[in-house]
């Protein structure tokens, strides 16, 4: 089975250091987007785009997270500077959305960061 | 966002079936019921959607009230494998711009007991 790809599966950095997720989303799928774990706010939308356009991204704070997909492969999520409450699971899902689909998400297995 | 409403936490016994309610009274007429479930150390799978009627695959079958306030997803005879959070979520239909986008709450956490 296609699946969705991230990079790297775990993280340990210390306060203030740059952090680059990178996700690879399944071929073919047109929408990705990126989610943030924690126990206290669960699963939350960070930002997804659509055939590499960005659609929303009003879930991620502006000052020190950004998304870019630098081509159809590859999604990244970067952190500058990195903060010990941004610690959480992130994880990238991908899938295609059209006119007339309605297609499920496929998620990756994660990447857990910790910053220290 | 339309909103859905889970129970926390539900328990089974291994073989027997279980059904997981999910309320969503504020559901709009094109909105899917989409259902995904996380197991320990992964990214939520998804389980099972549909707009109106029941729906039945290989892993689970989805019930859907005939008001859609509310759904249940049944599985049929659950083993230990099957232990994990259980989300209920709402989607928009195709070709809108929010089509794909939704709001993941709480989940159920569904423990199998041998």
């Amino acid at each position: 089975d296609a699946r969705v790809t991230q990079t790297p599966r775990d993280k340990v950095t210390e306060m203030g250091q740059e952090v680059t997720m990178r996700c690879q989303p399944i071929l073919g799928h047109n929408t990705v987007f990126w989610y943030r774990q924690t126990m206290m706010q669960g699963l939350e939308l960070l930002a997804y785009f659509r055939n590499r356009a960005p659609l929303d991204d009003s879930g991620m704070p502006k000052d020190r997270f950004s998304a870019e997909m630098p081509d159809a492969t590859l999604a990244t999520l970067k952190i500058q500077p990195s903060e010990p409450r941004d610690s959480a699971v992130y994880f990238c899902a991908s899938g295609f959305f059209g006119t007339l689909i309605n297609q499920p998400q496929h998620f990756g297995d994660g990447t857990r960061l910790s910053i220290l | 966002d339309a909103k859905t409403t889970q129970p926390n936490s539900m328990e089974s016994n291994e073989e027997e079936p279980v059904h997981l309610p999910c309320n969503h009274s504020t559901i709009s007429g094109t909105d899917y019921i989409h259902w995904y479930r996380q197991l320990p150390s992964q990214g939520p799978e998804y389980v099972i959607h549909g707009l109106t009627s029941n729906v039945n695959n290989r892993m689970a079958s989805l019930a859907i009230a005939e008001d859609r306030k509310s759904s249940t997803l049944i599985l049929h005879r659950a083993t230990l494998r099957d232990a994990a959070v259980y989300y209920c979520i709402l989607r928009d239909p195709p070709g809108g711009t929010n089509a794909g986008k939704s709001t993941f709450g709480d989940g159920t956490t569904l423990t199998v007991k041998p």
